[in-house]
């Protein structure tokens, strides 16, 4: 079993959409979690941490559940340049190791 | 700043050759990382390096070695490629300390794409 789960989609959805990635994760020993996006070909870059309190950034919401072992992530009015590969991941040990996911696709069509 | 580079961008090897990726951070992080990206799969850890002279072994270490005789520096070697290890290469830095809340993860330089013939 993977260290963190993601469902691949694709998700496709129309400009102005919500829509909503989840991920949980195996290993309890995990200290933090963070939202990477990245584009075709591309590295990945941060696009949020996530929080048990829960964090947002302008469209972007990203909870934690602890207890659940669960990451989300929301995107309000989706965007044409919203279109990327979400990672979920998980970071632990003394030198801050990252565990990734396999990645969310996201399509925002016109 | 240019952050994390690596070099070279594109390289094509044939099966048994030898060759050495080199990553490059001048934001003077104390961690570095080597990862590789296979198609449809998320990022996997090879080896990191928690400060100069100092190396460790990731979830897939087997076929490569590496090497941090300068705090920027990271390099990625493979001994003797294989077709499995055509893949996409990325380095990753990041500080050792606390660091504010939003810029406390890892920086990924643009990628290393090898295909092993």
């Amino acid at each position: 079993r993977k260290e963190v789960e993601q469902d691949p989609g694709p998700f496709n959805v129309p400009e102005g959409a919500t829509v909503a990635f989840n991920c949980t994760y195996s290993n309890s020993a995990s200290q933090s979690f963070f939202w990477y996006r990245q584009d075709c070909r591309k590295e990945p870059k941060l696009l949020m941490s996530v929080y048990s309190s829960g964090n947002e950034d302008g469209r972007f919401t990203a909870q934690l559940n602890r207890a659940s072992q669960y990451i989300s992530l929301l995107i309000r009015d989706s965007k044409l340049s919203d279109s990327a590969t979400y990672l979920c991941v998980g970071r632990e040990g003394s030198a801050r190791q990252l565990t990734f996911g396999s990645g969310t696709q996201l399509t925002v069509l016109p | 700043n240019a952050g994390v580079t690596q070099t070279p961008k594109f390289r094509v090897l044939k099966t048994g050759q030898s060759m050495t990726l080199l990553c490059a951070q001048d934001m003077n992080h104390e961690y570095m990382y080597w990862y590789r990206q296979d198609p449809g799969m998320g990022l996997r850890l090879i080896h990191y390096s928690v400060g100069e002279g100092t190396t460790a072994k990731g979830e897939v270490p087997d076929g490569y070695n590496v090497s941090r005789l300068k705090k920027q520096n990271f390099l990625l070697g493979l001994e003797s490629a294989a077709p499995s290890q055509t893949s996409v290469y990325f380095c990753a830095s990041s500080p050792a300390g606390l660091a504010p809340r939003d810029t406390d993860t890892q920086y990924f330089g643009p990628g290393t794409r090898l295909t092993v013939l």
